[in-house]
Order: C-alpha cells, then sequence, then structure tokens
C-alpha cells in the first residue's frame, strides 16, 4: 500500500544533541513537508521541498534542519538550538500539480525532552 | 499573511447536525480545505472548496463564501466516531503550503 511512513513514532532527546526523524513516501508525491503541532494548536510548517535538493524555509524553521537526496525521503533533524522541541512532528507529501491542495501525513512523531 | 479563526470546542450528542465555522484573511485565495485528526493520529484530508457553494460528500459537507471569507464543515448523524479535531486550511496565489486554522476540537456523546 502506498503511504507516508515516519518513524520513530516516539523519540527523547538529550540536552545538547541532535536528533533526526525520518520520513519517507511512496506516493510519488513531489512536494513533502514538516509540520510541528504543539497541544491545542495548530499545525506550523517548519520546512517544504518542491522537488529534489530544494527546500524552503516554513513559518518555525529555526533549530532545525532538513535535506531532500532521494525524491521519496524528506528527514528532519532537530538541532541544540531548538529550545523547545518537545511536540508531535507530521510529516505529509502532495502533488504539486493539480492536487495541490491535498496533504497526505504520516502517523506522526512524538518527540521529547529528558 | 494569512489567519484563521475556528472555534477550540464544540459538543454533541450522537444522531445530531452539528456545524463548524471557519473564518480566514489572506491576501490572495485559492480555496479552503478541511482536515480531520483523532488523537494522537495523522490528520486526513475531508473535503476542498474553491468555489462559493456547498459540496457533500456522505454525512459531511463543506461551504463556502468568498465574499465573506467564510466557510462551514457540516457533519451529519454524528457518530461516536467522529469525535476528533478538525482543521480549516488555507493556501492563497502566493504561496506553495497550505496554513492551518488551530482546530476544532468535536466531542460527541451518546
Amino acid at each position: 500500500d502506498g503511504g507516508i511512513t515516519q518513524s520513530p513514532k516516539y523519540l527523547f532527546r538529550k540536552e545538547g544533541q541532535n536528533v533526526t526523524l525520518s520520513c519517507e513516501q511512496n506516493l510519488n508525491h513531489d512536494a513533502m513537508y514538516w509540520y510541528r503541532q504543539d497541544p491545542g494548536q495548530g499545525l506550523r510548517l517548519i520546512y517544504y521541498s518542491q522537488i529534489v535538493n530544494d527546500f524552503q524555509k516554513g513559518d518555525i524553521a529555526e533549530g532545525y534542519s532538513v535535506s531532500r537526496e532521494k525524491k521519496e525521503s524528506f528527514p528532519l533533524t532537530v538541532t541544540s538550538a531548538q529550545k523547545n522541541p518537545t511536540a508531535f512532528y507530521l510529516c505529509a507529501s502532495s502533488i504539486v500539480a493539480a492536487s495541490r491542495e491535498k496533504l497526505f501525513f504520516g502517523s506522526g512523531t512524538q518527540l521529547s525532552v529528558l | 499573511g494569512q489567519s484563521l479563526e475556528q472555534p477550540s470546542e464544540v459538543t454533541a450528542v450522537e444522531g445530531a447536525i452539528v456545524q463548524i465555522n471557519c473564518t480566514y484573511q489572506t491576501s490572495g485565495f485559492y480555496g479552503l480545505s478541511w482536515y480531520q485528526q483523532h488523537d494522537g493520529g495523522a490528520p486526513t484530508f475531508l473535503s476542498y472548496n474553491a468555489l462559493d457553494g456547498l459540496e457533500e460528500t456522505g454525512r459531511f459537507s463543506s461551504f463556502l463564501s468568498r465574499s465573506d471569507s467564510y466557510g462551514y464543515l457540516l457533519l451529519q448523524e454524528l457518530q461516536m466516531k467522529d469525535s476528533a479535531s478538525y482543521f480549516c486550511a488555507v493556501r492563497d496565489r502566493g504561496y506553495s503550503t497550505l496554513t492551518f486554522g488551530k482546530g476544532t476540537m468535536l466531542l460527541v456523546s451518546p
């Protein structure tokens, strides 16, 4: 079945540590996105990528980094510069052209600080 | 920039009808989308309105008034499984991404 796979489901970060969240899709979608969700809040855009080897900052990119070396993969690194990393992280993908309005989401990664 | 307003919480009973409103402010406008998210789960796409009027998909309908910068999601014959958070989202012409509202938590009781 086609879909988006995020791993791990739960992740713990120590002070000063960088951690990487995995996101893989087999939907052959061009665009991929990372959103952060805090309790009682909407989804806020961290980074997005519309083609391989290219990505743009979203609204809250500080303290995060991404790469897009393959169409299928869009990993997110939460760096030690992100002082409040505890949140639910959602990866999504979409077709860039006609169906730009419909995002397909992964099941998310809950990141907590030890 | 873009901003969206929706109620934080709505309660209803099984079998009832509930309407979740969304007002938005954008510099341009493509359309209004709705997503459902169960607790701890992935948001899933429900509907999209680019033109004024009502779009119906089974028990769910979505409405848009571009002149009023307003839309709503209508859920009929509510079921317990409809208890979830519902997000409206917009993309305007200058952006290639969606901006989401803060979500409305719907609680359906027996």
